[in-house]
């Protein structure tokens, strides 16, 4: 099994929906992140979190919000979609490392379109 | 000017030959991540280095923190090694996020 799960895998939906993508992890990590990758741009981080009490805001946070609702569990959701939120989604996971810094897991992507 | 820069952005070769990807970046940095995605798009860490070199199997990392300049070389290439090798990096100042390159996408024929 996955040490890193996304659900949907692919979602389509219209402009103004809620919209609510969910991450798992088993890998025991205390780091969590969402990003969005866009064609020609580089991934963007949109949230963090370094346990289930602290989330951060990451440089792409507007329109969106994020639940930690566990350890292992991290959810992005867009209150109200719009097209430009079109994009392909990444939660990933880390350790906290020796050095504070360690590799960083990912989930298998989430493509979101946005009519 | 973006903080991380790779190249080249679309490199092409024949199965076999020595690859390299550059990273440079602009800040000052406490680690260096090299990262694979493949063409159904999963991305895979492949090393995340802050010194010297690193090798796994066919791929080596390397990075001089003094040029602000890190590579990523593939010896023998396989058509199995195209995807987009992304390039990212932990400043040591600044919010706890990595900056991302814009990737090089490659494409190793048979």
């Amino acid at each position: 099994d996955a040490d890193v799960t996304q659900t949907p895998r692919n979602r389509i939906t219209k402009t103004g929906k809620r919209i609510m993508l969910e991450c798992s992890q088993t890998k025991g990590h205390d780091r969590m992140y969402w990003y969005r990758q866009d064609p020609g741009l580089g991934l963007r981080l949109i949230y963090y979190s370094f346990d289930v009490k602290d989330i951060n805001k990451g440089e792409i946070s507007d329109g969106y919000s994020v639940s930690r609702q566990a350890q292992a569990k991290f959810s992005l959701s867009l209150e109200s979609a719009i097209p430009n939120q079109t994009a392909l989604y990444f939660c990933a996971t880390s350790d906290r490392g020796a050095s504070g810094e360690a590799e960083q897991f990912f989930g298998p992507g989430t493509r979101l379109t946005v009519l | 000017k973006n903080e991380v820069e790779q190249s080249p952005q679309n490199l092409t070769a024949q199965e076999g030959e020595f690859i390299t990807i550059n990273c440079s970046y602009s800040v000052g940095i406490s680690a260096l991540h090299w990262l694979q995605q493949h063409p159904g798009g999963g991305i895979v860490s492949l090393f995340m280095l802050s010194s010297g070199k690193k090798k796994h199997g066919r791929l080596i990392a390397t990075i001089n923190i003094q040029e602000k300049h890190s590579s990523l070389h593939i010896t023998a290439s396989h058509p199995r090694d195209s995807a987009v090798y992304i390039c990212a990096v932990k400043e040591v100042r600044g919010a706890q996020k990595l900056v991302f390159g814009q990737g090089t996408r490659l494409t190793i024929n048979p």
